[in-house]
């Protein structure tokens, strides 16, 4: 089983709304990632979890804030938005850094 | 720096072989991975090559020279469901993976 999921698949909100996209495995995988994708572009890196402990944090804006709660989940906090923003959000894991990483459906955010 | 480059787009016939091309310049090198990503869906694992040489697995086979910075993704026998665009990825230390431009292939019957 090498699956990811995300919820929810799409999402509209405003820009001073507050909304948290969730993410959820079951591999018993130590590493989690946030990544974000623009249309016709390369995933780009946002944040990596390594034993529920940021690891990395690539110069995201303050309104991204990730969260783990635990081993399986990771959410991502969305607060006052940029119409720029909008893009798919895509979640992955890997057993531990450096190992393959397997990716969710993602979340297609528009920011209006 | 951290320059992964394939070409932007090609084309080719159902029943065929393509090779993808990835040039890659990072620094901290620890492996290389093939992703194959169909429109609006996430990426899906294809090969990952660490040693120099050749990965076959069924149809797709993946080459890396570390010395050249250098690696393609072969496909034979095309299908009209391998248009994708595929993606080359980097490790660069132990967790950082970089994303090349990706190539956008169209299989024509």
């Amino acid at each position: 089983d090498t699956e990811v999921t995300q919820t929810p698949k799409h999402l509209v909100m405003g820009m001073t709304n507050k909304k948290s996209l969730k993410c959820e495995q079951h591999m018993g995988h130590r590493a989690m990632y946030w990544y974000k994708q623009k249309a016709k572009k390369p995933p780009e890196l946002m944040f990596v979890y390594s034993y529920e402990k940021l690891s990395i944090n690539e110069s995201v804006p303050s309104r991204f804030s990730p969260e783990c709660p635990n081993s399986s989940l990771l959410n991502l906090h969305l607060h006052a938005l940029q119409p720029e923003d909008s893009a798919l959000y895509l979640c992955a894991s890997s057993q531990v850094l450096q190992d393959t990483q397997y990716f969710g459906p993602g979340t297609r955010l528009t920011v209006l | 720096g951290q320059n992964i480059d394939q070409p932007t787009e090609m084309t080719a016939t159902e029943g065929a072989i393509v090779q993808i091309n990835c040039t890659y310049q990072t620094s901290g090198f620890n492996g290389l991975f093939w992703y194959q990503q169909h429109a609006g869906e996430a990426p899906t694992f294809l090969s990952y090559n660490v040693l120099d040489g050749l990965e076959e697995k069924g149809r797709f086979s993946s080459f890396l020279s570390r010395s050249k910075g250098y690696s393609y993704l072969l496909l034979k026998e095309l299908q009209m469901k391998d248009s994708a665009s595929y993606l080359c990825a980097v490790i660069r230390g132990t967790d950082k993976l970089i994303f090349g431009t990706g190539t956008r292939l169209q299989v024509f019957p």
